[in-house]
């Protein structure tokens, strides 16, 4: 079936790192594939998507590319800022409505 | 543009009691989901919606809980009656279709004591 994998959090930088977290994802078809951000206290808000193979997303310095031969949509920003804590997800979607979301990663950034 | 409300917005309530959320998604959306967060359990949906009729609620845990779409502007979950482990963070989302991204609402606390 359609599946999300993404790295065990959490994961704790400091401010000006570089960030990437790693997502995989098992689908048929040809998914749209998608990161949303959840900021505390907050919902789920979206960070960027890639409709097709080899489009980038990017929002906010941050960015995620469609690779499709390794079925990887890592998400990445050259240099961090406190503001970024938050817990990322990576979803998938293949039709039928139903988006599939990733376990989440919980990302802390410390000046 | 409102985003998609949610209230209430924290819930406290001793088990037995019924609760019902309520959710009201972005206007001219017509899919909505509802979902339920714990740190246990991650992020699980419980039923979606589209043009107001239910198209699978799979993810519903049991049959105390139950959701409604009267119109396209509100939806209900209701849970009847509350337990202690239902205790989690509720949330509403919208997609305006086929493949497009979905909204979130800020999400209901529930607590039940």
């Amino acid at each position: 079936g359609n599946s999300v994998t993404q790295m065990e959090g959490p994961v704790t930088l400091s401010e000006e790192a570089f960030l990437t977290i790693n997502c995989t994802y098992t689908a048929t078809g040809y998914p749209s594939l998608f990161w949303y951000v959840q900021y505390p206290g907050e919902g789920l808000q979206l960070l960027l998507k890639a409709t097709k193979a080899d489009d980038k997303g990017s929002n906010k310095g941050f960015e995620a590319t469609y690779r499709k031969e390794t079925t990887s949509f890592h998400l990445e920003k050259g240099s961090v800022q406190v503001s970024d804590s938050a817990v990322y997800f990576c979803a998938l979607y293949t039709g039928g409505f139903k988006t599939i979301f990733g376990a989440g990663t919980r990302l802390f950034v410390k000046a | 543009d409102a985003g998609v409300i949610q209230s209430p917005r924290h819930e406290v309530t001793e088990m037995g009691q019924e609760v019902t959320l309520r959710c009201k998604p972005i206007s001219g959306h017509n899919s909505l989901f509802w979902y339920r967060q714990t740190m246990m359990r991650g992020l699980e949906l419980l039923i979606y919606f589209n043009n107001n009729v239910p198209i699978d609620d799979s993810g519903m845990p049991e049959d105390r809980f139950s959701a409604k779409m009267p119109n396209a502007s509100f939806s209900t979950l209701k849970i009847q009656p509350s337990e202690p482990r239902d205790s989690a963070v509720y949330f509403c989302a919208s997609s305006g279709g086929d493949g497009l991204a979905a909204y979130f609402g800020p999400g209901t606390r529930l607590t039940v004591t």
